[in-house]
Formats: structure tokens, sequence, C-alpha cells
């Protein structure tokens, strides 16, 4: 069975401070592929990044990057200097590869509150 | 803009009735949408997997004879929520992809409300 695990329920900033989001994942299959989402107030779920197992690069999208160890099952997401904008409930999730791709066991979610 | 497109984004009905909501994939072909569910402050979890041309495949705890899926053709999923129950007011979002190498693409939402 697959598991994602969010610690953090909520975390609270001030704009322009750097805060990194927490995510450790449980699976058996050797294949998979992991993702960010941000969900705003509005409700609509937002893609911010796929990743496969195979491919442990760390990756930087202007303010946001992400880390993945394998090593430690976790795929950590930071964003650089907040900003309010960046309220929003983020989802970890974890899928797995081939057909059954949109199939994603999601976390709980950390609710992120930027201040200004 | 959007590639998966939701409708409708809210919805109020009376206990008893039913409810359809519609999944669209825009620019792309769809043979699998995903449908799923979001109670208040918490996480989305998989309801169905909807199979374009044969049956949806339900998750355990799903009541199939609920909640009914279609998908016809390769742009359009429905879910209809029958003889809705307060109980079942919810969030509802569907996702999509072309293919398995794309990125998983998600509807607005449906918020229901069954009063």
């Amino acid at each position: 069975a697959q598991k994602v695990t969010q610690a953090q329920t909520e975390i609270s900033v001030v704009e322009k401070e750097d805060v990194t989001l927490d995510c450790v994942y449980e699976t058996r299959d050797t294949t998979y592929y992991l993702f960010w989402y941000k969900q705003p107030p509005s409700g609509e779920l937002v893609f911010l990044i796929r990743r496969n197992s195979f491919d442990e690069q760390n990756e930087i999208s202007g303010r946001y990057s992400w880390n993945f160890q394998k090593s430690t099952s976790s795929f950590n997401f930071t964003i650089t200097a907040s900003q309010v904008v960046d309220s929003a409930v983020y989802f970890c999730a974890l899928s797995e590869m081939g057909t059954n791709a949109g199939k994603s066991t999601f976390g709980d979610g950390t609710t992120l509150t930027v201040k200004p | 803009g959007a590639v998966v497109s939701q409708h409708p984004s809210r919805v109020i009905c009376k206990s008893g009735t039913s409810v359809k909501i519609e999944c669209r994939s825009l620019d792309f072909q769809a043979t699998t949408m995903f449908w799923y569910r979001q109670f208040p402050k918490q996480s989305l979890m998989l309801m169905a997997t909807s199979n374009e041309g044969s049956k949806a495949t339900y998750e355990q705890g799903v009541e199939k004879d609920k909640f009914l899926i279609n998908h016809a053709s390769l742009t359009l999923s429905t879910l209809t929520v029958t003889s809705a129950h307060p109980e079942d007011s919810s969030f509802y979002i569907c996702s999509a992809s072309g293919d398995y190498n794309s990125p998983l693409h998600f509807g607005n939402g449906t918020r229901l409300t069954v009063t």
C-alpha cells in the first residue's frame, strides 16, 4: 500500500521568509511518480511538479525548489522569499507509473499562511 | 488555460434528488479519468477510475449504485450522485491526462451541498 505523510499540518511565515514543506512517502513499487499540488482558497488544484522515481535531480523553478531523496523517501518542497499569494494548502502525492499514473495517493496537506 | 473543465462549480440540491457533475478534457483525449472526493480541511480521496467505453473501477468503500460514473466519450466523464443526502456534501474533483507520460490535470472541482 502507498502512503504519503505531510507531518506539518499548518505553517505560518512572514513574507520574504523561506519555507520548506516536508513530504515522506512509502511504497513497494520500484518506479513511481511524486507530485506537488497547490490548492488556493478557491479550491482548484494546481499542478506544480511531477518527479520520476529514477530521477533524483533536484529541481528549481523560480522561487520553488524540490529536494528528492530516495534514500530517505522524502520529496520536500521549498519556497524561497515567500509571498502572500503563496498562501494555500499544498499536497504531496504519489502514484504508480504506467496506466495507473492517475491514481494518486495524497498526503493530508500542509496549510501555508504567509503574512504580510 | 484550463485543460480539464468541470461543471458545475457549485450545486445545492435537496435531499433525495440526483446531481450530475461533468468532467471534460478540453484539448486532449483521455481514455481514463479519475474522480476524487475531498471533505473540508481534508485530503483528496480517490473514489473511482473512469474508463472510456467500459465500467468504472471503484475504490473500496465507494458505493457504485450511489455514485454512477459514465465515460461515454474520450473527452467526457460524468459522475451522478444519486438520491443525495447531506453526508454526500463534499468537494468533488476530477482529473485526466492524455497519457501516462503527461502531467495529470485536475478540474476546478464541484462543491456539492445537499440540504
